[in-house]
């Protein structure tokens, strides 16, 4: 059950677009099309961004979206708004009822 | 609305015991599978446990696996973690969250768990 890798943090001018990406190995992120995102603001509780890899939930901006290739999934934010800025985690499936999140990624709109 | 509340946190000595609880409302309890997810203050999100709907199936990480217990009252829409041989290092705020195709749509406030002598 190691911990999924990705950057640190990750910077960008309002309006811009970021790419933040999630490195995971053949036996979770490489495996299953089962990677989730979550937001989460100091002090709060986390809010899934997208699910099943590339799909939004009800109410989750278009600005939003999800891709994956090989063992690595991407979470793209397009129009960066002084709003996102938060730390972001990637989590995927790795097998029945477990799950590997990866280590977080803080986001700042410059 | 669907909401999540935990609850039973607190300060406990190394070797001690808590059980925190997170009743649940505004959906069908019992149809979804659930879990416990933890962050160490200043740290990243953890997968801790998780239970099926039913209850008859649990998943632990190797990390609290033989010291916590995950269980459910469906009868009460409540969820529970039992936490046993507490060490330091399960110092962390524990979220109960919902599972939905195999993303935790629902989340709760979180509880905080403090284990020093």
């Amino acid at each position: 059950q190691s911990a999924l890798t990705q950057p640190a943090s990750v910077s960008g001018s309002p309006g811009q677009s970021i790419t933040i990406s999630c490195t995971g190995t053949s036996s979770d992120v490489g495996n299953y099309n089962l990677v989730s995102w979550y937001q989460q603001h100091p002090g709060k509780a986390p809010k899934l961004m997208i699910f099943e890899g590339s799909k939004r939930p009800s109410g989750v901006s278009n600005r939003f979206s999800g891709s994956k290739s090989g063992s690595t999934a991407s979470l793209t934010i397009s129009g960066l708004q002084a709003e996102d800025e938060a730390d972001y985690y990637c989590c995927s499936y790795a097998s029945i009822g477990t799950y590997v999140f990866e280590t977080g990624t803080k986001v700042t709109v410059l | 609305d669907v909401q999540l509340v935990e609850s039973g946190g607190g300060l406990v000595q190394p070797g001690g015991s808590l059980r925190l609880s997170c009743a649940a409302s505004g959906f069908t309890f019992n149809t979804y599978a659930m879990s416990w997810v933890r962050q160490a203050p200043g740290k990243g999100l953890e997968w801790v446990s998780t239970v099926s709907g039913s209850g008859g199936s649990t998943y632990y990480a190797d990390s609290v696996k033989g010291r916590f217990t995950i269980s459910r009252d469906n009868s009460k829409n409540t969820l529970y973690l039992q936490m046993n041989s507490l060490r330091a290092e399960d110092t962390a705020v524990y979220y109960c969250a919902k599972l939905r195709r195999e993303a935790f749509d629902v989340w709760g406030q979180g509880t905080m768990v403090t284990v020093s002598s």
